[in-house]
């Protein structure tokens, strides 16, 4: 079975700070690793993914997330953050040898402060 | 090009009544997924339609829930009769059939039960 975690609720960073947002997952094979952002009222939006080759992946809004498999970790990252980037924030994990299903994690609600 | 699209956005019924959610994928995706997040927790997985046959249902919780996809087009999830932990955002998602694995969201069902 496959699983997520992330194991903050809540990120609080000020502006202009580098932000991470943290997340390890658990597949038996190899993953297609995913972060989706949800702004209040809206859907789910797809910010990266990683499905191979370079370990660091950049994205939407100038986010970027590294694949670490040793860690298992893949946590997403931002060199200064703005405030208009807190929202919710969802890591997810696709195991290739188990069908299409995503498992996500909790989310973490990052808060940027002026 | 329209994006997944999810009526009603949110619906306040008494328990024991009943609730047909619709989703429309984007056109051309034939993988559509019902995803739902109840009190704040995980997004859980419902089930995985490939056109109109259901893929995987595992994630629905009872037979309480109906889900159906006619034609390969739109889809449908009924709750019947609806009890107060069916509360939550019902997200419908969907993807090409060989894609790299990004789903696409709705802006979500909020349901609430009373």
């Amino acid at each position: 079975a496959q699983s997520v975690a992330q194991p903050e609720d809540q990120v609080n960073v000020a502006e202009g700070n580098p932000l991470t947002v943290k997340c390890t997952y658990s597949v038996s094979g190899n993953p297609y690793l995913f972060w989706y952002v949800q702004y209040p009222n809206r859907g789910l939006q797809f910010l990266l993914k990683y499905i191979t080759g370079d370990n660091l992946v950049k994205g939407s809004y100038g986010f970027e997330a590294e694949f670490n498999k040793s860690q298992t970790s893949f946590h997403l990252k931002k060199p200064s953050a703005l405030v208009s980037d807190s929202a919710l924030y969802f890591c997810a994990v696709r195991d290739i040898n188990a069908g299409n299903m995503l498992t996500f994690g909790g989310g973490t609600r990052l808060m940027v402060k002026p | 090009e329209a994006g997944v699209t999810q009526f009603p956005s949110h619906s306040v019924i008494e328990k024991g009544q009943t609730v047909t959610l619709r989703c429309d994928p984007i056109s051309g995706h034939d993988n559509l997924y019902w995803y739902r997040r109840v009190m704040g927790k995980e997004i859980k997985f419902l089930l995985h339609f490939v056109k109109e046959s259901k893929q995987d249902e595992s994630g629905m919780p009872n037979n309480r829930f109906l889900a159906e996809r006619t034609g390969g087009t739109y889809s449908t999830l009924k709750v019947q009769p609806a009890e107060l932990e069916d509360s939550g955002v019902y997200f419908c998602a969907s993807s090409r059939l060989r894609g790299t694995g990004e789903l696409f969201f709705g802006e979500g069902s909020r349901l609430t039960v009373l």
